[in-house]
């Protein structure tokens, strides 16, 4: 089955800096990545996206890129604000239902 | 409501009861989600279903789990004699599919039932 590693699993960051999270998948069959944000005691939202056929994505201050070949793909923040602090999970659907494996989290602190 | 909502939203129990979940999904989505969250970890699949049908149970740790959806909307996650290794928070999620084969949709997430065994 797909396996999804995440790392770091923590990240302080001073407020206006960038963020960087990063994730690697097992299983090549695997074509969609969302990445998803959750506040404490929140239900996990989804706040980007990225399929297979695509290099790299981008909303504003967040983007996402993928490396199909390495099975790697990262998220970026820009210019991070407190609010941008959570918990972020990456994770990856393979399958043809689209069973979703998440990665371990990154708790994400920006310091104002 | 537009959203997936999830009831109770904090459930205690004695060890050995057992409990009922219940997830009411976005209106037409077709897959329903279950899944299963430690404290500090991801969320961990438990079963699927696509509309009435279950699909995919793999993930449910014993057969203490059981999951129904026999309208094809409305789901509950039942678990019988639970112990105390059951704590955790229980999420639902739907989506909304065209079809075989077709592109992938995202999941959207209640929010969740706490579960503690005391």
């Amino acid at each position: 089955g797909e396996n999804v590693e995440q790392h770091p699993s923590t990240l302080s960051v001073q407020e206006g800096d960038s963020a960087v999270i990063k994730c690697t998948y097992s299983d090549s069959a695997s074509n969609y990545f969302p990445w998803y944000k959750q506040e404490l005691g929140k239900r996990p939202q989804l706040i980007i996206d990225i399929r297979s056929n695509v290099g790299e994505k981008k909303d504003q201050r967040i983007a996402v890129t993928l490396n199909k070949t390495a099975k790697h793909f990262s998220l970026h923040i820009t210019e991070t604000q407190p609010e941008d602090s959570a918990v972020y999970f990456c994770a990856a659907l393979s399958g043809g239902y689209q069973k979703v494996t998440f990665g371990t989290g990154t708790k994400l602190q920006v310091i104002p | 409501g537009a959203g997936v909502s999830q009831s109770p939203r904090y459930k205690v129990a004695k060890r050995g009861q057992d409990v009922a979940l219940r997830c009411d999904p976005i209106s037409g989505h077709v897959s329903l989600f279950w899944y299963q969250q430690a404290l500090g970890q991801g969320p961990e699949f438990l079963t699927y279903f696509q509309n009435e049908a279950q699909l995919d149970k793999s993930g449910l740790p014993s057969d203490r789990f059981f999951a129904e959806r026999p309208e094809g909307s409305v789901s509950t996650l039942k678990i019988q004699r639970t112990q105390q290794e059951d704590s955790a928070v229980y999420l639902c999620a739907s989506s909304l599919i065209e079809g075989q084969g077709a592109s992938n949709q995202p999941q959207h997430f209640g929010d969740g039932t706490r579960l503690s065994i005391l």
